[in-house]
């Protein structure tokens, strides 16, 4: 069974860059059809879709943060990473590493999330 | 981007009870529509892929349906570990987008 760990900085400064990484036991992350995502969630709000890569290390981001994200796979650690740059306070959040396979896009595997804050 | 509205955005239910929580798509998605339960303080759980599969661990009170614009999400008869907030998800088109929301309560 995939399981899936993030960890990283709880809190951030603004401006500053936000790093997390993404473990992945029971599975590697090169194993073809899957993908790997980042998911964030702002304190009571709802989920909102940051990008994935896929096993062949392609990626997509949102647009909306495009211009600050970078999500890259670490196959010798088999794990997947996630940069957000310039980050400000509307970038609090619960961060989560979420994955899948096949063709249908949906996530079978989380992580249990990562509190990331951004405050001075 | 496509808008995906849940409705209701809460609904207070009790044990034993049949419902339906609504997802509508802002534009047609087939059948690329997913749903999710999260529970306070934990991660989301996959329920459902594909509009109407199961995921495999799910029990069978819960089913989905749909296709285009609108689905379901039913649960025939409410345990007292469903109460939890659903979420709905597409992967038709990217960005990949959730619903709102909704937060099933006891009644």
């Amino acid at each position: 069974q995939v399981q899936l760990q993030e960890s990283g900085p709880g809190l951030v400064k603004p401006s500053e860059t936000l790093s997390l990484t993404c473990s992945v036991s029971g599975g590697s992350v090169t194993k073809g059809t899957y993908f790997w995502s980042w998911i964030r969630q702002p304190p009571g709000k709802g989920l909102e879709w940051i990008g994935y890569i896929y096993y062949s290390g392609s990626t997509s981001y949102n647009p909306s943060l495009k211009s600050r994200v970078t999500i890259s796979l670490d196959t010798s650690k088999n794990q997947i990473s996630l940069k957000l740059n310039s980050v400000a306070a509307a970038d609090t959040a619960v961060y989560y590493c979420a994955g899948g396979s096949g063709s249908v896009g949906d996530y079978k595997y989380w992580g249990q999330g990562s509190l990331v804050t951004v405050s001075s | 981007d496509i808008q995906m509205t849940q409705s209701p955005s809460s609904l207070s239910a009790s044990v034993g009870d049949r419902v339906t929580i609504t997802c509508r798509a802002s534009q047609g998605i087939s059948t690329y529509l997913n749903w999710y339960q999260q529970k306070p303080g934990k991660a989301p759980k996959a329920l459902i892929y594909a509009a109407s599969s199961l995921q495999s661990g799910v029990p069978s009170r819960f089913s989905g349906s749909g296709s285009g614009t609108d689905f379901t999400l039913s649960i025939s008869s409410l345990q007292p570990e469903d109460f939890a907030t659903y979420y709905c998800q597409q992967s038709y088109s990217l960005p990949q987008t959730f619903g709102q929301g909704t937060k099933l309560e006891i009644k």
